[in-house]
């Protein structure tokens, strides 16, 4: 079975400085990929998503995540951090066949930015 | 456009209760799911809709919880006999297909008294 890792459960950054979020998957195959975002009391906002091709995606907000076959990783960066991005942001691989599309989750890493 | 819709927002019962959440997709949107989110466990599957069949029912943790889909529309998500570890945010999601990205509704947090 599918699983995801984010090794770091809380993360503190001071605004404006770069910001990277780990993230490894374990699965036979390429699964799709996706990074959510999720602020307090809200459902999950998808940031970006990785099916084939390039292997550096563009998402919303200024975020990009680059997928690593060799590593099983699907890292996400942000060149300079607002203090709007705090919240906890989780990864998620899909994958096919009789899976039917369910998205399997990260523990998700909370995101803290000082000013 | 309209998002994916919850309803209600919170809910807090007693234990041994029955409760009945309800989903309103995207429309157009033929894939439907559910999944829980707690503190524990984290985000967790447990149903996924194609229209108004279910061929995954796997995440589904007890035969307490059941769920429908009419219409190919709204979705209810029920628990009954509710216990203290149901207490989670229940959220749905819907797509285009099984094979587009899912978004979001703002969930459901259920509380068991």
């Amino acid at each position: 079975a599918q699983s995801v890792t984010q090794p770091d459960i809380h993360i503190t950054v001071s605004e404006g400085a770069s910001l990277e979020l780990r993230c490894n998957y374990s699965y036979g195959a390429t699964p799709y990929l996706f990074w959510y975002v999720q602020s307090p009391g809200q459902g999950l906002q998808l940031l970006l998503k990785y099916f084939s091709g390039d292997t550096l995606v563009q998402g919303i907000k200024g975020f990009e995540a680059e997928f690593k076959r060799s590593q099983s990783s699907f890292n996400l960066r942000k060149p300079s951090v607002h203090w709007s991005d705090a919240a906890e942001y989780f990864c998620a691989v899909q994958t096919g066949g009789t899976s039917y599309g369910k998205l399997t989750f990260g523990q998700g890493t909370i995101l803290t930015v000082h000013p | 456009g309209a998002g994916v819709s919850q309803s209600p927002s919170n809910k807090v019962t007693e234990k041994g209760k029955d409760v009945e959440l309800r989903c309103d997709p995207i429309s157009g949107h033929t894939a439907l799911y559910w999944y829980r989110q707690s503190l524990g466990q984290g985000l967790e599957f447990l149903i996924y809709f194609q229209g108004n069949s279910a061929p995954d029912k796997s995440g589904l943790p007890s035969d307490r919880f059941s769920a429908e889909r009419t219409g190919g529309s709204v979705s209810t998500l029920t628990i009954q006999r509710t216990q203290q570890e149901d207490s989670a945010v229940y959220l749905c999601a819907s797509s285009r297909d099984s094979n587009q990205p899912q978004h979001f509704g703002d969930g459901t947090r259920l509380s068991i008294l």
